[in-house]
């Protein structure tokens, strides 16, 4: 069965700094990847992706991802972090073959100043 | 582009009677869409997925009688959580899809049963 693993429950970093937020998942075959954020109370928005190619994916607020097939990992990383970017983070993979989503824990990320 | 809205985003009902929450793609066609629950500090579960004049498909555990999927068109689904009581008490989020792999995420229904 698939899975996610979101080793971290919270990340505090402060403003400017650097972000890595990490990402395994267990899969048979190489899943579809993706990384959303949540702000309180909201729905879940689409930060990027992963299909195939590049295996450096590119997103929007600034944020990119790598997968890195022999760790099994697909780690969240923004060189300087806002404050407006203190939310929680779901990794989430989907079977290529399928429409599911199967969701890590996710990481809450609070940004000091 | 690829806009999901729910509607209501909050309720507060009683213990015992049903409600109902809407979730529409507003600017796509979605074959397939996907209802969530999420408890505080949690992540999403999955309850059930739902293509377009089909019976949704239910997860294990998730009580189909309780939880009404209807996907009457390619850009509205409904779930009603009938016979409602506090443990049913959460956050719902819907999502819509018309390319395998990718959903986009409605903003979440809060639903109290008092």
């Amino acid at each position: 069965a698939q899975s996610v693993t979101q080793p971290d429950i919270h990340i505090t970093v402060s403003e400017g700094a650097s972000l890595e937020l990490r990402c395994n998942y267990s899969y048979g075959a190489t899943p579809y990847l993706f990384w959303y954020v949540q702000s309180p109370g909201q729905g879940l928005q689409l930060l990027l992706k992963y299909f195939s190619g590049d295996t450096l994916v590119q997103g929007i607020k600034g944020f990119e991802a790598e997968f890195k097939r022999s760790q099994s990992s697909f780690n969240l990383r923004k060189p300087s972090v806002h404050w407006s970017d203190a939310a929680e983070y779901f990794c989430a993979v989907a079977s290529r073959y399928g429409n599911k989503l199967v969701f890590g824990a996710g990481t809450i990320l609070r940004v000091k100043s | 582009g690829a806009v999901v809205s729910q509607h209501p985003s909050r309720v507060i009902c009683k213990s015992g009677t049903s409600v109902k929450i809407e979730c529409r793609s507003l600017d796509f066609q979605a074959t397939t869409m996907f209802w969530y629950r999420q408890f505080p500090k949690q992540s999403l579960m999955l309850m059930a997925t739902s293509n377009e004049g089909s019976k949704a498909t239910y997860e294990q555990g998730v009580e189909k009688d309780k939880f009404l999927i209807n996907h009457a068109s390619l850009t509205l689904s409904t779930l009603t959580v009938t016979s409602a009581h506090p443990e049913d008490s959460s956050f719902y989020i819907c999502s819509a899809s018309w390319v395998a792999g990718e959903q986009y995420f409605g903003p979440g229904t809060r639903l109290t049963v008092t």
